[in-house]
């Protein structure tokens, strides 16, 4: 069975730093992955996936992800944050079963301080 | 234009009552889904139709029946809500196994 874990459930960053927010995945075969944010009272929103191809992958908001199969990792960086990126942001995977069903971690709360 | 809507938004009600939760989605997409988030925003999927055909049903309970009336269209019934039930649904879709559209979520409180 597939797995994500989202390894920090808080990360509180100044405003202008750089922010990583990690991901790891188990799965035993092919993956598709995404990365959703969550702002309050909101519903999620897609800030970027892979499916195939280059393994860096850019996104909105300035945001960019890097797949690494060997280290089974999907995780999330940006190099200056602000403080309107303070959200919820949560990482999944896509069922191999081909339905769609998309396994999500249990969030990461990013906390951007002035 | 909105591409996955939900309603209503809100939705306050005693324990016992049944209640629906419409979704419409305008993006031609095949699959739609419903999935719940907890008090603690974890998200775990319920239901998936593809075509209006039901290919997901995880261990839900059978108080909560989910309907397809068209491809564009999945609506939620739940009955004898319990105290349980309180927490945010979100209706979704794509074209299966791409990245999924999600509504702004219903967000259900028992009484």
């Amino acid at each position: 069975a597939q797995s994500v874990t989202q390894l920090d459930s808080q990360v509180p960053v100044f405003e202008e730093a750089p922010v990583e927010l990690r991901c790891n995945y188990s799965s035993s075969v092919s993956v598709y992955l995404f990365w959703y944010v969550q702002y309050p009272n909101q519903g999620l929103q897609l800030l970027l996936k892979y499916l195939s191809g280059s393994t860096l992958v850019k996104g909105i908001n300035g945001f960019e992800a890097e797949f690494n199969k060997s280290q089974t990792s999907f995780h999330l960086r940006k190099p200056s944050v602000h403080i309107s990126d303070t959200a919820e942001y949560f990482c999944a995977v896509s069922d191999s079963s081909n339905t769609g069903k998309l396994i999500f971690g249990q969030g990461t709360t990013l906390q951007v301080k002035p | 234009d909105t591409a996955v809507s939900q309603t209503p938004k809100y939705l306050v009600t005693q324990m016992g009552n049944d209640k629906s939760i419409k979704c419409e989605q305008n993006l031609g997409h095949d699959t739609m889904y419903w999935y719940k988030q907890d008090s603690k925003k974890f998200l775990k999927i319920m239901f998936s139709y593809n075509n209006k055909e039901l290919i997901i049903n995880e261990t839900v309970p059978n108080r909560f029946s989910p309907k397809s009336p068209d491809k564009a269209h999945l609506n939620l019934h739940i009955n004898s809500l319990e105290l349980g039930d309180s927490a945010v649904y979100f209706c979704a879709s794509s074209h299966t196994r791409d990245s999924a559209s999600f509504g702004p979520g219903t967000r259900l409180l028992v009484l």
